[in-house]
């Protein structure tokens, strides 16, 4: 089983969809998550932290359940822009590695 | 601010021969990391630096896999010999503290 799992997709919806993407983590040891996104052909960015109180930043919004050990991505008001690959990504320990999941590919069409 | 630099971006080698990657990273980051990316999949972890300590090589392989951070600044990864598996992107990454962690355009392999 893999330490971070994400449905691959892909995820074709048109602009201005809500699109929410699912990630699980088998490690129940891990403590800090993240959101990487990926554009092909480039390098992964952080776009963003998960923390237990849910947190937002503009149209996305990042939740986590530690009892069920799954995190979450929304984004609102889809853009053309937003077309990636987005990462789940959990690590175990402050300065520790970082376990990847395979990621989820988003298409936005007009 | 300079981001983190590798070398070079795009090779092609048969298999069996060997290959060198160099990486830069961001001025005053202690930690380093190599990731192999292979296509469709997320960042493995090779290798993690702490200044010029290792702290985790667990998923690198060792028969074929090399990684040297002297004086605690660049990095040099090898491989060799080179199997047609090891066709990936290898992504070098540092970071000054915690987890944010910056990514380098990555090096580019392809194993014929």
């Amino acid at each position: 089983r893999k330490e971070v799992e994400q449905d691959p997709g892909p995820f074709n919806v048109p602009e201005g969809a809500t699109v929410a993407f699912n990630c699980t983590y088998s490690n129940s040891a891990s403590q800090s998550f993240f959101w990487y996104r990926q554009d092909c052909r480039k390098e992964p960015k952080l776009l963003m932290s998960v923390y237990s109180s849910g947190n937002e930043d503009g149209r996305f919004t990042a939740q986590l359940n530690r009892a069920s050990q799954y995190i979450s991505l929304l984004i609102r008001d889809s853009k053309l822009s937003d077309s990636a690959t987005y990462l789940c990504v959990a690590s175990y320990n402050q300065g520790g590695k970082l376990i990847f999941g395979q990621g989820t590919e988003l298409s936005v069409k007009p | 601010e300079a981001g983190v630099a590798q070398s070079p971006r795009y090779k092609i080698i048969e298999k069996r021969q060997s290959v060198a990657f160099w990486c830069n990273p961001i001025s005053g980051h202690a930690t380093l990391y190599w990731y192999q990316q292979i296509l469709g999949q997320g960042p493995k972890l090779l290798i993690q630096f702490q200044n010029n300590g290792v702290v985790d090589d667990s998923q690198l392989p060792k028969d074929r896999f090399s990684a040297e951070r002297l004086k605690g600044v660049d990095s040099t990864l090898k491989i060799q010999p080179a199997k047609l598996e090891d066709s990936a992107v290898y992504l070098c990454a540092s970071s000054p503290r915690g987890h944010t962690i910056y990514f380098g355009e990555g090096s580019w392999l392809t194993v014929v």
